[in-house]
């Protein structure tokens, strides 16, 4: 079946560092959606991503669609501890395909 | 405007008895969809489901769960004869254009 992995599962990083996640799937996805979620609370959308190549930014987070539509990347720049949460992708093929998550943890 | 409703937000259940979870969308959505996230781990699909119809469970398990969505009222998750395998967060989220809207979560522990 449709899987869609994320790399890595987690990340630590100094408080001022750039961030960066990947999502990877195992066939073309016809978008690719990110979500955050904050420890114990519940995924929030952030974007959506349809064409291939398509990169757009929101403030310090910018995210990417891969040109063969089967992988994408969410960049931080310059972290601060409110970016703290699990980032998850979601890739539509016949449903919706959430990503194992990456858990950032920002040290002040 | 009032978001996506959950309840209850704690549910506690021994071994073999029933759960029963509900998800009320957002309002003019038609959209629901059930994930299941254990602790440490990403969403699981469960099920999609638009008014009195089930579009895709094909993430449910084929025994004890079971979804619905009627023409009135939540959309309720169901769970038989509970195990302790079931103790997990069970979002319900909604959708209308194209993002999903997420509710709060169930959090179910079995005994």
């Amino acid at each position: 079946g449709q899987q869609v992995m994320q790399i890595p599962q987690y990340q630590h990083v100094q408080e001022g560092e750039d961030f960066t996640t990947y999502c990877n799937s195992s066939t073309t996805l016809s978008n690719i959606q990110w979500y955050k979620q904050r420890p114990g609370g519940h995924p929030v959308f952030l974007i959506q991503l349809v064409k291939s190549g398509e990169v757009k930014k929101q403030k310090r987070l910018t995210f990417q669609f891969g040109e063969a539509k089967k992988n994408s990347s969410l960049h931080i720049t310059a972290t601060q501890t409110t970016d703290v949460g699990t980032y998850f992708c979601a890739g539509f093929g016949n449903q919706f395909y959430f990503g194992t998550g990456t858990s950032l943890t920002v040290i002040p | 405007n009032a978001g996506v409703m959950q309840n209850p937000r704690h549910l506690v259940r021994r071994r073999g008895q029933e759960a029963r979870l509900r998800c009320s969308p957002m309002k003019g959505h038609s959209h629901v969809y059930w994930y299941r996230q254990l602790p440490e781990e990403g969403l699981k699909f469960m099920v999609y489901l638009q008014k009195e119809n089930i579009i895709d469970e094909s993430g449910m398990p084929k025994e004890r769960f079971s979804a619905e969505f009627p023409k009135e009222g939540p959309s309720i998750l169901r769970i038989q004869q509970v195990v302790r395998g079931d103790s997990a967060a069970y979002f319900c989220a909604s959708s209308g254009a194209y993002e999903q809207y997420f509710g709060p979560g169930t959090r179910l522990t079995v005994t």
